[in-house]
């Protein structure tokens, strides 16, 4: 069954700096590679998607994935992060012969300084 | 405007209580999930249904109920079997292309 790691739990940044969010999953064919964002209370928003193709997946709010098959890494970017950003973000991986056992990572809570 | 409602947003229960969160989609998604979140943890699965009058378990599903009499609808009951109920659920529903979960705003329940 697959599986999915986000190695930090929060991360903290300042305005107007760059930001990247980890996440490594463990799936033995390609996988289906998603980010939601969370803010507090609320529901999950889908931030963007890998299905196939280049492996460089952009998204909404600027933000940005790269798949990269050989680290088995999603992580998420973006070159200049807004106060606005600060939620918890899932990276999640679905299976595509069982569209229902989609999996969630625990989360990272970004925290953005002023 | 398309999209996932859930409702309540905030409920109450005592224990030994059943209680029945509402689920309505009108995306026309075939797919409907229950999600389990607790603070600093992952989304787990409770239920999910493929098709109206299926449902299946997922990795919790003790102490919950479901059912599909609609396309549109897939109501949650958080039976007093569950011991330990106190926490946000999510609903979600999937589109057509590829595996793509969408999510309604979620519900929270407190065991009082």
């Amino acid at each position: 069954a697959q599986s999915v790691t986000q190695p930090d739990i929060h991360i903290t940044v300042s305005e107007g700096a760059s930001l990247e969010l980890r996440c490594n999953y463990s799936y033995g064919a390609t996988p289906y590679l998603f980010w939601y964002v969370q803010s507090p209370g609320q529901g999950l928003q889908l931030l963007l998607k890998y299905f196939s193709g280049d492996t460089l997946v952009q998204g909404i709010k600027g933000f940005e994935a790269e798949f990269k098959r050989s680290q088995s890494s999603f992580n998420l970017r973006k070159p200049s992060v807004h106060w606005s950003d600060a939620a918890e973000y899932f990276c999640a991986v679905g299976a595509l012969h069982n569209n229902n056992d989609m999996r969630f990572g625990a989360g990272t809570r970004l925290t953005v300084k002023p | 405007d398309g999209g996932i409602t859930q409702s309540p947003k905030y409920l109450f229960r005592k224990e030994g209580q059943n209680v029945t969160l509402s689920c309505e989609q009108n995306l026309n998604h075939d797919a409907m999930y229950w999600y389990r979140q607790d603070p600093g943890q992952g989304l787990r699965l409770i239920y999910y249904s493929q098709i109206v009058n299926d449902f299946q378990k997922g990795d919790i599903a003790e102490g919950y109920s479901v059912s599909r009499e609609k396309k549109e609808s897939f109501p949650l009951t958080v039976t007093s079997a569950q011991k330990n109920p106190t926490a946000f659920y999510l609903c979600a529903s999937r589109g057509p292309e590829g595996n793509t979960i969408y999510f309604g705003e979620g519900s929270w329940l407190t065991v009082v």
